[in-house]
């Protein structure tokens, strides 16, 4: 079963605008949620990140926003660029690991297209 | 500061025979994981290693081991190749010095074909 929900497998936006990518997870233990985003021909790049003891991250043009109560979390890119068109994943963290700090648990990612 | 390194970067096997990829880490970070990309599965997680062992290991078959050396370099092998094993393979590594984000530096990949 899907820890980690990205049920979007694709979204189209133009240039200027909001995007807003979506996150869904199952698992109440996840204590730390990460937003990665991969170029073909590249591996995913770290992008933002928050704590499950906040609500809304926030870094330049990118802002994530967690809902405990929903289980949910969200990407918003404002402006949406050109440049960010790229697959986005959604990674949870799990905090029952004793010494460990775990694996990332991710999402099938979010297929973002800009238009100009 | 060089990035994660992985070599090869394509290749092609043949089903039932044998892989092995190498992952160079950024210098200073112990910490190297492995995850398998594939179209319908998004970023699965193999193993990660640190200082040379296992710490956590995915729902992979036994197919699939992997090692650490000494200098935090790892290799990822796969034994008795299917077709299913297709995929884009990823390495990634951390520092892991302290709690917080796992926030981990990814390689460009390894591509395998199995035909």
């Amino acid at each position: 079963d899907q820890q980690v929900k990205q049920n979007s497998p694709s979204l189209s936006v133009q240039e200027g605008r909001i995007s807003i990518l979506n996150c869904d997870y199952t698992n109440s233990m996840f204590d730390y949620f990460l937003w990665y985003k991969k170029y073909p021909a590249e591996g995913p790049t770290f992008l933002i990140s928050i704590s499950s003891i906040k609500d809304k991250n926030e870094d330049g043009r990118f802002t994530v926003f967690l809902n405990k109560s929903a289980k949910h979390l969200s990407l918003h890119i404002v402006p949406s660029q050109p440049g960010d068109s790229a697959v986005y994943f959604c990674a949870a963290r799990g905090s029952n690991y004793g010494g460990s700090q775990g694996n990332l648990i991710f999402g099938k990612g979010t297929k973002l297209s800009v238009k100009p | 500061k060089a990035g994660v390194t992985q070599t090869p970067r394509y290749l092609i096997k043949t089903r039932g025979q044998q892989v092995t990829l190498s992952c160079s880490p950024i210098s200073g970070h112990r910490s190297v994981s492995w995850y398998q990309q594939t179209p319908g599965q998004g970023l699965q997680f193999l193993f990660e290693y640190f200082s040379e062992t296992q710490r956590n290991k995915g729902n992979f078959p036994g197919r699939f081991s992997g090692r650490q050396f000494s200098n935090s370099r790892s290799e990822m092998n796969v034994s008795t190749l299917e077709l299913g094993d297709s995929a884009l393979y990823l390495c990634a590594s951390s520092f892991r010095s302290s709690p917080g984000a796992n926030v981990l530096t990814f390689g460009a990949g390894s591509r395998l074909t199995v035909l």
